[in-house]
Formats: C-alpha cells, sequence, structure tokens
C-alpha cells in the first residue's frame, strides 16, 4: 500500500528556532495535510495544500505541496514552547481516504 | 469545519467484552472514517463509514470484528468485537465535508484491555 516517509522522526530545538520537516511518497496524492497532535487528543488541522507547487502560510507555519506531487514540507518559524507535540502528514487519495505519515515529535527547549 | 464530539473519551475494558464508541458531528458531512492509533504510532484506517449502508474496510480489517453504523451523515458508531489486550489502542473518527475540505478528528477513545 501507499506510504508516507516523515522525516525526521523527532527533534529538539531551542525556542526560537526554525522547524523543518518533511514528507515524502512513492505514490502521487491529491491535497497533502499536515496536523498536529496534543497529548489526550485528536489531530488537528494545520494547513492544507491542494495544488501542487503550492506554498501556503498560516501564521508562524508554511507548508508547501512538492511540484511532483509526491512531497511536502512544513516549517515552523520562531519556534514557542507551546509548538510541541506530534506532526504529522498526510496525504490524500482517490476515494478520499488519508494516508499518514509516521509523525514527528517536537520537543522544544526553553 | 465540522466539530466532533467522541465518546467515551476512554475505558477499560475486560477481555472477551465488546465496546461501542460513539461519533456525533455537529453538522452534515460527506464522509466519516475511523482510525486506529495505537500507542507511539501513526494513525491507520479502519474504514470508511457509508451512511445507510455497509462500511468499506481496509486491509487487515473485518465487519465481524469492527462493526460500524452510519444511520445518518452526522453520526456513526463503531464496536470493537471481542476484545483482547492486542486492541488496546485509540481509536479516531473523523469527518470531512469533501471538495477539498480538510478532515477533522474527535479527540479519541482511548482502551484499555485487560
Amino acid at each position: 500500500g501507499q506510504q508516507l516517509n516523515q522525516s525526521p522522526q523527532s527533534m529538539f530545538i531551542q525556542e526560537g528556532e526554525d522547524v523543518s520537516m518533511n514528507c515524502t511518497s512513492s505514490s502521487i496524492f491529491n491535497t497533502w495535510l499536515w496536523y498536529k497532535q496534543d497529548p489526550g487528543e485528536g489531530p488537528v488541522l494545520l494547513i492544507a495544500l491542494y495544488k501542487a507547487g503550492e506554498l501556503t502560510s498560516n501564521g508562524r507555519l508554511t507548508a508547501q505541496f512538492g511540484i511532483t506531487r509526491k512531497d511536502s514540507f512544513l516549517n515552523i518559524s520562531a519556534s514557542i514552547p507551546s509548538d510541541v507535540g506530534i506532526y504529522f502528514c498526510a496525504g490524500q487519495l482517490d476515494g478520499n481516504k488519508l494516508v499518514f505519515g509516521a509523525g514527528t515529535i517536537l520537543r522544544v527547549k526553553s | 469545519s465540522a466539530v466532533i464530539s467522541q465518546k467515551p473519551s476512554r475505558d477499560i475494558c475486560q477481555r472477551g467484552t465488546s465496546l461501542t464508541i460513539q461519533c456525533q458531528v455537529d453538522s452534515q458531512v460527506t464522509m466519516m472514517f475511523w482510525y486506529r492509533q495505537q500507542p507511539g504510532q501513526s494513525l491507520t484506517l479502519i474504514a470508511t463509514a457509508n451512511q445507510g449502508s455497509e462500511a468499506t474496510y481496509e486491509s487487515g480489517f473485518v465487519i465481524d470484528k469492527f462493526p460500524i453504523s452510519r444511520p445518518n451523515l452526522t453520526f456513526s458508531t463503531l464496536t470493537v468485537s471481542n476484545m483482547s489486550p492486542e486492541d488496546s489502542s485509540i481509536y479516531l473518527c473523523s469527518a470531512a465535508r469533501g471538495g477539498g475540505s480538510g478532515y477533522t478528528f474527535g479527540s479519541g477513545t482511548r482502551l484499555t484491555v485487560v
């Protein structure tokens, strides 16, 4: 089945630093989504990307839909303690199903 | 985006019993899905809940183990049947309106089977 390779698996960063994570796949996706999950909660949608090459921002977050439709990255600028959590990429297939990456655990040193 | 209420939020169950999880959406949605998230892992799609017809299950998941109902456009249930400790996991409901809109998730049901 389709797989998303998400990296890095985890990262410690200093507060104020910028963060970058990405997902790649051998499959083409129609839509890329980025979610954040806090402990004990369900994933919350951060950014949705619908067109190849699209670059979208949401506050300190910026994400891009790769031109080949097989990859996406998420950048967080000027990280703060509340950015701690698990970030998941997800690709939408035909039939509206989502495939999720393994997640990136973000830990911030304050 | 849709708001999803999922209950129970957590439960501890005896092996061999069944648990039904409810998912209520605050507005009509085209699509509803059920996911499983094992401890420290990513989300795996169990099935698509189809309104008025049988759910569509992913490979590795079967109706006898995970029966799903979706009687209308705002409500769905997932039953975890004949539970074993291997079923201990977080079960998440998701909904989308379609047309490229993002998917919303409930807060999940944390199930522990003892």
